[in-house]
């Protein structure tokens, strides 16, 4: 199995500042016949499904706002909120879709300082 | 747009099985490439994937559940659905149901709103 490991486990960041979390692989993910990154970030509030907001490693998912961006390749990642609103309180999971089974990162609970 | 909707017992006991329904809404299950997962999250802690099933009846587990877990489809109700045997207080969780598109990415956009299920005597 890819072990995927998040930094940090929590974080707090002041509102309108930058929040940026990162994301490991325990082996590329990065699939040599694409050359695209099988690596997706969802966003999980209490209550809620997980939402995605990112996959192929950049690419932002329709409806979500552009201050989500995603950055990285083959192993290392980052998720990165470029000035933080109230609405982005949540769980944040990294996810690798290059091999079977799906793994997920163990999330990084992001907080408003 | 395609929604998901997770129906089953809440309160199971040990040793017994776990048998929970995704009802497939605003589209079919057979259409195009997706692939329909069970995904689950104990209290506090993060998420893991079960398996997933094909609406041709293919399926894969995760290795650690396999000996226990079936997913099942049934395309006339477009339901699939997840049997756990021999459960413990270790399968309590939040159970999702969710989609991913073979064709678009393997990544999950589409969830149900979770059951959640409770192993107890």
């Amino acid at each position: 199995d890819i072990v995927m490991t998040q930094s940090p486990e929590s974080l707090a960041v002041s509102l309108g500042e930058r929040a940026t979390i990162n994301c490991k692989s325990s082996q590329s993910v990065l699939y040599s016949s694409d050359n695209r990154n099988y690596l997706a970030w969802y966003q999980h509030k209490p209550g809620q499904p997980p939402k995605v907001l990112i996959y192929w490693a950049s690419t932002r998912e329709s409806g979500v706002p552009d201050r989500f961006s995603g950055s990285g390749s083959g192993t290392d990642f980052t998720l990165t909120i470029s000035s933080l609103q109230a609405e982005d309180v949540a769980v944040y999971y990294c996810q690798q879709y290059y091999s079977s089974p799906h793994t997920f990162g163990q999330g990084t609970k992001l907080e408003i300082k | 747009q395609v929604q998901l909707q997770e129906s089953g017992p809440g309160l199971v006991k040990p040793s017994q099985t776990l048998s929970l329904t995704c009802t497939v809404s605003g589209g079919s299950l057979s259409s195009g490439s997706a692939y329909w997962s069970w995904i689950r999250q104990p209290a506090g802690k993060g998420l893991e994937w079960i398996g997933r099933i094909y609406a041709g009846g293919n399926t894969n587990y995760n290795p650690s559940l396999q000996s226990r877990a079936t997913i099942s489809v049934d395309t006339s109700k477009n339901q699939f659905s997840l049997k756990l045997t021999s459960v413990t207080a270790a399968d309590t969780a939040v159970y999702y149901c969710a989609r991913y598109s073979s064709s678009s990415g393997r990544y999950f956009d589409i969830w149900g709103r979770g059951a959640l299920v409770t192993v107890s005597s």
